[in-house]
């Protein structure tokens, strides 16, 4: 079974920048969240999404972070201007159902300078 | 919104012995409890998780208790070995399906 797939790996760029971040989940899972993990942090939920629709965007600081799903398959998560502070991993992960085993992809590792 | 708090931050045990991570969680509402492992540098895995309907739950060296009425659950690894050393997460989700996580535990065994 392929995993979650996700793209850049790393990314750099320097503050007021934008950047865009790619999810592929697992095939057949409905649930998609978007964290924020910062260095020394737990997982910070930012987004889910159950299908194509949100579920709860509660902690999307959503004056410069936007995601979609179009299709409700592959997501994407933008951030537009990013901060120093916005220098975390950004993690996605898939479930088949709500509250199912959460299959995170391999993050991707942003700096802001 | 729920608030979840880990103990301890970090966790030192010498190899054999056993290790128990704990959460308090702040919602009464929640009602699955997740636990996942995150060696440096890769992905956090599940290793076991638990529903409010079970007070205890158990995985070869692996176990979790919750209690409810206290509003904390626990996770606990016998016969630790060298390979258990890696930070672990607690994460509580409430009905409305929200994920919040714990600030994670960092585990050394010393062989």
């Amino acid at each position: 079974e392929a995993g979650v797939a996700q793209s850049p790996r790393y990314k750099i760029i320097e503050k007021r920048q934008s950047v865009a971040f790619w999810c592929n989940p697992i095939s057949g899972h409905a649930t998609l969240y978007w964290y924020q993990q910062i260095l020394g942090q737990g997982p910070k939920l930012l987004i889910q999404f159950q299908n194509n629709g949100v579920v709860d965007d509660s902690q999307l600081p959503k004056d410069r972070f936007s995601a979609e799903r179009l299709k409700g398959v592959d997501s994407t998560l933008k951030i537009q201007p990013a901060k120093l502070e916005d220098s975390a991993v950004y993690l996605c992960a898939s479930s088949l159902v709500k509250k199912g085993e959460q299959y995170f992809g391999p993050g991707t590792r942003l700096t802001v300078t | 919104g729920e608030n979840v708090e880990q103990h301890p931050s970090t966790l030192s045990v010498q190899e054999g012995d056993s290790a128990v991570i704990k959460c308090t969680y702040s919602d009464s509402a929640s009602n699955y409890f997740p636990w996942y492992k995150q060696e440096l540098g890769k992905r956090p895995q599940l290793i076991i998780d638990i529903r409010s309907n079970v007070g205890e739950k158990k995985d070869q060296r692996i176990a979790v208790t919750l209690n409810k009425t206290a509003k904390h659950f626990s996770l606990h690894i016998t016969e630790t070995q060298p390979e258990d050393s890696a930070v672990y997460f607690c994460a509580a989700i409430s009905t409305g399906n929200q994920f919040y996580f714990g600030t994670g535990t960092s585990l050394t065994v010393i062989p």
